[in-house]
């Protein structure tokens, strides 16, 4: 079956550095999506991986290992606007290429 | 007005009453989708449009009802809804077959069914 899994919270202090993680099990991996979604907000997309390896993009950066089932968000010098919801959601061929969701992880920065 | 708009943002209705979720997109996309978004709960696939045509019919209730008019627009009609479909419905849309690219959300629609 499909399952995604990440923690269900975080927390983490301003100016450090957090890796939340997510694993998956799917029939047909065809990549991997971060979200950001703040509280009573819209999710707006962070990061996409279908190859192994690390995505960099600023203070975010995305890995994924294909055989392991596994991905990473990192956040670098964090932000106090950087509290908010991280939802990892894997594209699935099994389900005619729809993305799969994670229950998300709430990331809560502390001063 | 540009990227998914969502109207109303916040909707009380009655098990008996009748009311409907409107969504708009601006970025030329041709699929839009409506998720269900319960507290700690993933996102839930509810339907899925490309080119005006229902792709996808996740096992919902027929108390919702979609309707796509056009390629940017589409409507969540609600009725003789239940307290435990109180949620938050957001709409999203994205260009099918381009399989690496994201889909853009909507601010979504907070319902609470009383």
């Amino acid at each position: 079956g499909q399952n995604i899994d990440q923690p269900t919270e975080m927390t983490a202090t301003e100016g450090a550095i957090v890796q939340i993680n997510c694993t998956y099990q799917t029939s047909g991996f065809n990549g991997l999506f971060w979200y950001q979604q703040h509280a009573g907000e819209a999710p707006t997309f962070l990061s996409y991986n279908v190859l192994d390896g690390l995505e960099e993009k600023g203070r975010f950066s995305s890995f994924l290992s294909r055989s392991k089932g596994y991905s990473y968000l990192l956040l670098k010098e964090l932000q106090m606007k950087d509290s908010a919801s991280y939802l990892c959601a894997v594209r699935d061929r099994g389900s005619n290429y729809q993305l799969i969701w994670g229950a998300g992880t709430k990331l809560i920065i502390k001063p | 007005e540009t990227g998914v708009t969502q109207t109303p943002r916040h909707l009380v209705m009655g098990m008996t009453n009748k009311k409907s979720l409107k969504c708009e997109q601006h970025l030329g996309h041709n699929a839009m989708y409506w998720y269900k978004q319960s507290a700690k709960k993933p996102l839930e696939l509810m339907f899925v449009y490309n080119f005006k045509e229902q792709t996808e019919n996740n096992s919902v209730p027929s108390r919702f009802s979609p309707e796509c008019p056009n390629s940017s627009h589409l409507f969540l009609h609600l009725h003789t809804l239940q307290p435990e479909d109180s949620a938050l419905y957001l709409c999203a849309s994205s260009q099918e077959r381009q399989l690496n690219t994201e889909a853009f959300f909507g601010q979504g629609t907070r319902l609470t069914v009383v």
